[in-house]
């Protein structure tokens, strides 16, 4: 059964500072794994994507690992800001037709000043 | 600009009524999708759409209903057989990338 656990569940962090997630999955054949910042009461906004052959990828504060042969991921936020109050979400996809979603339970990330 | 309209956002429902959703997308996508998010869990695939005038059933279609008549419209119906129907409702269209509206939060009174 195709998986996706991310963790921890969620995590308070001090204005400035550094912290990572993560996300691990058993979803296969893998296609490609995105990340998602889910602001409380809105809809999820890509932050990532990456395919296999992708070991890291950044988007401003937030950068994203990928190990496929362990089948983790990690979303890294640098200098945490309040605006980065939210949840993050972890999706794999499956290589097949229709390229099926997996979705993770996400992350709560509440950044303090 | 381009996107996903849901509405309503906020939706109280009686036990015993139907409710619809309403999502639109002016992408030009042919692909549209319904989730379902509930606290801590992943979003659920309830129906899928990947073109016009023909859907297909998600993980956790049952008490559900939808149709496709547009390509802009994809309106996911929430029936009475629905037994516990209170959740985040999110609708997104795309391939690959999924573009996600703001949702709509139902509430059974």
């Amino acid at each position: 059964k195709n998986q996706v656990e991310q963790s921890p569940q969620s995590l308070i962090i001090l204005e400035g500072k550094n912290c990572t997630l993560q996300c691990n999955y058993t979803v296969s054949p893998f296609s490609n794994l995105r990340w998602y910042k889910q602001d409380t009461g809105r809809g999820p906004v890509s932050l990532t994507i990456m395919t296999f052959s992708e070991n890291t990828k950044s988007n401003g504060r937030y950068t994203a690992t990928l190990d496929a042969d362990t089948k983790q991921s990690s979303l890294h936020i640098t200098a945490s800001q309040l605006s980065d109050s939210a949840s993050y979400i972890c999706v794999v996809s499956a290589e097949a037709a229709g390229n099926k979603l997996t979705f993770g339970g996400g992350t709560r990330v509440l950044v303090k000043p | 600009d381009g996107g996903i309209t849901q509405s309503p956002k906020y939706l109280f429902r009686k036990e015993g009524q139907n409710v619809t959703l309403s999502c639109e997308q002016n992408l030009n996508h042919d692909a549209m999708y319904w989730y379902r998010q509930d606290p801590g869990q992943g979003l659920r695939l309830i129906y899928y759409s990947q073109i016009v005038n023909d859907f297909q059933k998600g993980d956790i279609a049952e008490g559900y209903s939808v149709s496709r008549e547009k390509k802009e419209s994809f309106p996911l119906t929430v029936t009475s057989a629905q037994k516990n129907p209170t959740a985040f409702y999110l609708c997104a269209s795309g391939f690959g990338e999924l573009f996600f509206g703001e949702g709509s939060r139902l509430t059974v009174l």
